[in-house]
């Protein structure tokens, strides 16, 4: 299995709030996403990085920030969170954009109240 | 805008019989298409298919990309209770390695 953690695993919090969950990999690749999942709509692109520092916004960014300082660690921050951001959040991992498959951890579950 | 489609949303069926999903893509600077299987928790991957890899097996499962439909199919046989499980079909173009998810193929085997 791919070195992926992803903290914390389940979160209830309350409309407002800011909420931050990690993703740490052990496996050094250069590429990081993170997705969220809905009924229906399959899993959807946040924010990515191509790097340390390198972030670029996907196609559901709105309310979403992200943060790349190590390799091994990418943050997504929800700034003030809402009840439309309840979801499960995917971070995936890649080595070479597009050339070999993402993998994926094991996903946090947020509920926003 | 990037979109994948995938067909049917849902699917049940008996252990032994043999299924086949579908997957409709159109990508920009089309690279790759992905298909992964997820249970209860990450997405695991299943096969990856590019222009110089149009068919891939495994197993019972197997996968093709046309690339001329702009479609692959992922096919099952001699289903298992296993294999039940949500069937995810992404696309991926030549941007860092940026997928498009479909919606998933919940599939159902019943013993």
């Amino acid at each position: 299995d791919a070195g992926i953690t992803q903290s914390p695993r389940h979160k209830v919090t309350e409309t407002g709030t800011p909420v931050t969950l990690r993703c740490h990999q052990t496996e050094n690749h250069r590429y990081m996403y993170w997705y969220r999942q809905d009924p229906g709509h399959g899993l959807r692109l946040i924010h990515y990085s191509y790097g340390v520092k390198d972030t670029d916004k996907g196609e559901v960014s709105d309310g979403y920030s992200v943060s790349r300082s190590k390799t091994e660690d990418f943050l997504l921050t929800l700034e003030s969170a809402t009840s439309s951001q309840t979801s499960v959040y995917f971070c995936a991992i890649g080595i070479q954009g597009g050339v070999e498959p993402q993998h994926f951890g094991d996903g946090t579950r947020l509920s926003i109240l | 805008e990037d979109k994948v489609v995938q067909s049917p949303l849902s699917l049940v069926v008996h252990e032994g019989d043999t299924v086949t999903l579908n997957c409709s893509y159109e990508v920009t600077n089309f690279r790759s298409l992905l298909w992964y299987k997820q249970e209860k928790k990450a997405p695991t991957f299943l096969f990856m298919l590019t222009s110089s890899g149009i068919e891939k097996k495994s197993g019972r499962l197997s996968s093709i990309l046309d690339k001329k439909e702009l479609s692959s199919i992922l096919n099952i046989t001699a289903t298992q209770t296993g294999d039940s499980a949500i069937y995810l079909c992404a696309a991926g173009g030549t941007s860092y390695g940026k997928l498009t998810f479909g919606q998933g193929t919940i599939l159902t085997v019943h013993p």
